[in-house]
């Protein structure tokens, strides 16, 4: 299954902006504004934190963002905190004919 | 709230089928898809395919075309997902997710994976 390209780790110190990246193709990110990025704990089921490219769930905090540009969209979180240390993860839409929903490859979130 | 509560692990051999349970509760179950999505162990996450129990309409990945039926009991508000033919390749956690609904411009608006189940461990070894 093809998939989205996520960098497989990032890291950040407490307070600071990291920018996680999220590259697919015209069939998906870049054709439909239809992008979601999920937080997931060691264990656990994921959560829901941006959908639509940039609109936050309700409860999800403010330090969570979402952009687009092109085939490629990009989480940040800004003001790192501990509790941000977890899996990311992208999907799209996609409108190859194999599968409607396509995921990223996901990316570990140190906090050092 | 959204609460989908997932059947527990399974160990199968290969050739057998397993079947996994989400019960819904906290939204109208029969109005809107339920996907299925699985994850193996390190691996990402894979979309399987989606079911609107209410009408009967499903959508498989063709990645699991002919091996995979999505299924549903609105009596039950419960999903279910049956994969045969298992492999140890099919060795993974297997997630229910219902939408997430909001109302943008006085429209709503239904999102995909807003809440998920708690996943359901298949392991399938000889």
């Amino acid at each position: 299954q093809s998939a989205l390209t996520q960098p497989a780790s990032v890291s950040g110190s407490p307070g600071q902006s990291i920018t996680i990246s999220c590259t697919g193709t015209s069939s998906d990110v870049g054709g439909y504004n239809y992008v979601s990025w999920y937080q997931q704990y060691p264990g656990k089921a994921p959560k829901l934190m941006i959908y639509d490219v940039s609109n936050r769930p309700s409860g999800v905090s403010n330090r969570f963002s979402g952009s687009k540009s092109g085939n490629t969209a990009s989480l940040t979180i800004s003001g790192l905190q501990a509790e941000d240390e977890a899996d990311y993860y992208c999907s799209s839409y996609s409108s190859r004919s194999t599968f409607d929903w396509v995921f990223g490859g996901g990316t570990r979130l140190t906090v050092l | 709230q959204v609460q989908l509560v997932q059947s527990g692990a399974e160990v199968k051999k290969p050739g057998a089928s397993v079947k996994v349970s989400c019960k819904a509760s906290g939204y109208d179950f029969s109005k809107y898809a339920i996907h299925w999505v699985r994850q193996a162990p390190g691996q990402r996450l894979e979309w399987m395919g989606w079911i609107n129990a209410g009408n009967g309409n499903t959508k498989y990945s063709q990645n699991f075309q002919g091996r995979v039926t999505l299924t549903g009991d609105t009596s039950a508000s419960t999903a279910y997902m049956e994969l045969s033919s298992l492999r140890s390749e099919d060795t993974a956690v297997y997630y229910c997710a219902s939408p997430y609904i909001t109302m943008i411009e006085g429209i709503e608006r239904i999102i995909p994976f807003g809440y998920w189940g708690q996943g359901t461990l298949v392991t399938v070894s000889s």
